[in-house]
């Protein structure tokens, strides 16, 4: 199986900051790499494919990077309602598998 | 739009069979080019994928649960099912179905249902 080990897994910021989570995968994945985000007590939501690619209706302050291994998830300027936690899925190969989460907090 | 909402038992006892259904509302299970998936997440950690189904009825599953998982997809109902069998309290979680959307150098979980928790006890 391919490990996703995300960072950190958790993190606090102000309002306006700048985001920023890496994703690193076991094996080069090239850019199958998905990034999501999951409200509590909600179902993920798909934000970014193909490792920078936003999905349709997502707000661009959110942006994906990277590729091979090395993975890097962006919100340039946090707002209240992004307080989620935020996952990482590659899908260069089964299992599809899923990094650990990162929770994003407001300082 | 295509909505996805999960039923079965909330409850399982220890060794028994766990069964969900996914209906699939808003559109055909057979349109387009989809996967159908079932993921699950125990209460505070992270997601594990269980397995996929097209309406062929070709599967793929995740080696860590394939003994015992069976997704299986009912066209004429519009909805796929999954069975897990000899549960035991690590399989207690929130059960969530998907759609895979795929195309080229593209596999996303583009919609999901609300999940449901199901508990393994006696």
């Amino acid at each position: 199986d391919i490990q996703m080990t995300q960072s950190p897994s958790s993190l606090s910021a102000s309002v306006g900051d700048r985001v920023t989570i890496t994703c690193q995968a076991s094996q080069d994945i090239s850019n199958y790499l998905n990034w999501y985000q999951q409200k509590p007590g909600k179902a993920p939501n798909l934000l970014i494919y193909d490792a920078s690619n936003l999905e349709t209706g997502v707000p661009s302050r959110f942006s994906g990077s990277g590729s091979g291994t090395d993975f890097t998830f962006t919100i340039s300027s946090l707002q209240p309602e992004d307080i989620a936690t935020y996952y990482c899925q590659q899908y260069e190969n089964l299992p599809l598998t899923f990094g650990g989460g990162t929770k994003v907090e407001i300082k | 739009q295509v909505q996805l909402q999960e039923s079965g038992p909330g409850l399982v006892k220890p060794s028994q069979t766990l069964s969900l259904t996914c209906t699939v509302s808003g559109g055909s299970i057979r349109s387009g080019n989809y996967y159908w998936s079932w993921i699950r997440q125990p209460a505070g950690k992270g997601l594990e994928w269980i397995g996929r189904i097209y309406t062929s009825g070709s599967t793929n599953y995740n080696p860590s649960l394939k003994s015992r998982v069976t997704i299986s997809v009912d066209t004429s109902k519009n909805q796929f099912s999954l069975k897990l069998t000899s549960v035991t309290a690590a399989d207690t979680a929130v059960y969530y179905c998907a759609r895979v959307r795929v195309g080229i150098s593209i596999v996303v979980f583009d919609i999901w249902g609300q999940g449901t928790m199901v508990t393994v006890s006696s």
